[in-house]
């Protein structure tokens, strides 16, 4: 199973834009698709946004489609979620979680996680 | 979207009993669902993935159940570790969905 370390989780005011980093080890960044889910105090999941594991599509959820971009760098072993106009609907712990199958483009579940990263909108 | 109900939200159960979560999908989703686990505090932790596959080392008190629409997780002999909140998802179709949760509490 990989590893996954989540970072830049912050307080931001309304309208900021933020980059959450999620470091991995223990796989190939290349062979997994990779996902973003966040968790909203006391709420349940939400998926936002993967990647697949060749890194040429991207999907959103309508909540943040258009404000979020979530991107990789293999080299680095880093995938990333830039976050733009931030609302307070966005306040939420953010998961970096792994494919649970490797080098398909399908299989959408998740079979790593990391720890989370917390961001919260407020002035 | 595929929207998924969880039953019930909250499910009392005494150690060492055996629990039933319920999931169900608004439009089928074959066999594309799977579970996860989620203790206070922790993130989500996967069970069952392809409706009734355990997913690597979990203990086989864990088991899933269903297709199409109607699904089932089954805990038996509940241990203290497994009270917790469930969460079912389906990746059948995008947006990928998940369920509300529930949460086992001690009895």
């Amino acid at each position: 199973q990989g590893q996954l370390v989540e970072s830049g989780g912050r307080v931001v005011q309304p309208g900021g834009s933020l980059t959450l980093s999620c470091e991995t080890s223990g796989f190939p960044l290349s062979s997994y698709g990779m996902h973003w889910v966040r968790q909203a105090p006391g709420k349940g999941l939400e998926w936002i946004a993967t990647i697949y594991y060749r890194g040429t599509h991207q999907f959103y959820a309508d909540s943040v489609k258009g404000r979020f971009t979530i991107y990789r760098d293999t080299f680095q072993k880093t995938l990333y979620l830039e976050m733009t106009s931030l609302n307070a609907d966005d306040t939420a712990v953010y998961y970096c979680a792994r494919n649970g199958l490797r080098e398909v483009s399908g299989g959408h579940f998740c079979d790593s996680w990391g720890q989370g990263t917390l961001v919260t909108v407020s002035s | 979207e595929i929207v998924m109900t969880q039953s019930p939200a909250t499910l009392p159960v005494s150690p060492g009993e055996r629990a039933t979560l319920s999931c169900r999908a608004s439009h089928s989703v074959s066999r594309d669902l799977a579970w996860y686990q989620q203790r206070p505090g922790q993130a989500p932790r996967l069970l069952i993935y392809g409706a009734s596959t355990r997913a690597t080392g979990v203990p086989a008190r864990f088991s899933g159940s269903g297709s199409g629409t109607e699904f089932t997780l089954t805990v038996s002999n509940l241990q203290s570790e497994d009270f917790a909140v469930y969460h079912c998802q389906q990746y059948y179709d995008w947006p990928l969905t998940f369920g509300g949760g529930t949460k086992v509490e001690i009895k």
